[in-house]
């Protein structure tokens, strides 16, 4: 069974550019979350997705958006980038809104 | 601003030595799970802890749940090269996970 993908798993930007990070949850899951993990702040919850729908989100900027596809893919998406955006950011899976979570390796983004 | 506590922040040992990380709360988790992080990968977890004074253990993994609920400990008996990492606690709520700021474990061989 293939785990969580995420892509890219690097990228460098500038800053006041934007980003778009893919996620491809486990086969079945239809729950997918993103973190982003800075040596700062640790592991931070940003927001959550269950069939095509936002449920939750965090306490983080407009700037930051996502969104599910039918095939419960996800997107997250950063605008006008900001030297602190740089981080992992990382995409997690479950079958649905309980249950354990599967973390993808992450998008390790750099701003410049 | 971090709701969970852990200590300490680092731990280095040499191999076949004990350690133990703590993650505490001033408030009651309803449940709350451990990871282990290792660089370049995601978390991956390890254990979910839910009633007050539970124990539960993986192998040379020790996870102990305060009987109160606002605290958790992991133990790792004679230490290995393969467990370092960084490890999390994580509470749930509401469908998301909080987590610590971790503990990071280096064991020389």
């Amino acid at each position: 069974k293939a785990g969580v993908t995420q892509t890219p798993r690097y990228l460098i930007k500038t800053r006041g550019q934007q980003v778009t990070l893919s996620c491809s949850p486990i086969s079945g899951h239809r729950s997918v979350s993103w973190y982003q993990q800075t040596p700062g702040q640790g592991l931070q919850f940003l927001f959550e997705y269950f069939s095509e729908t936002q449920r939750n989100k965090g306490n983080f900027p407009g700037r930051f958006s996502g969104r599910q596809f039918s095939n419960s893919r996800s997107e997250m998406n950063v605008s006008t980038l900001e030297l602190g955006d740089s981080a992992l950011y990382l995409c997690a899976s479950r079958w649905s809104g309980t249950g354990e979570l599967f973390f993808g390796e992450g998008s390790r983004l750099t701003v410049l | 601003t971090q709701l969970l506590e852990q200590s300490p922040q680092f731990l280095s040992i040499q191999e076949g030595e004990n350690l133990t990380v703590y993650c505490n709360s001033s408030s009651v988790f309803s449940s709350l799970q451990w990871y282990r992080q290792e660089p370049g990968e995601g978390p991956v977890l390890l254990v979910t802890v839910v009633t007050g004074g539970e124990v539960k253990k993986l192998k040379r993994l020790t996870f102990q749940f305060g009987d109160a609920r606002k605290d958790s400990s992991l133990h790792i008996t004679a230490a290995q090269p393969g467990d370092t990492g960084l490890y999390l606690c994580a509470r749930t709520n509401d469908y998301k996970l909080s987590f610590g700021a971790g503990t990071t474990v280096t064991v020389r061989a």
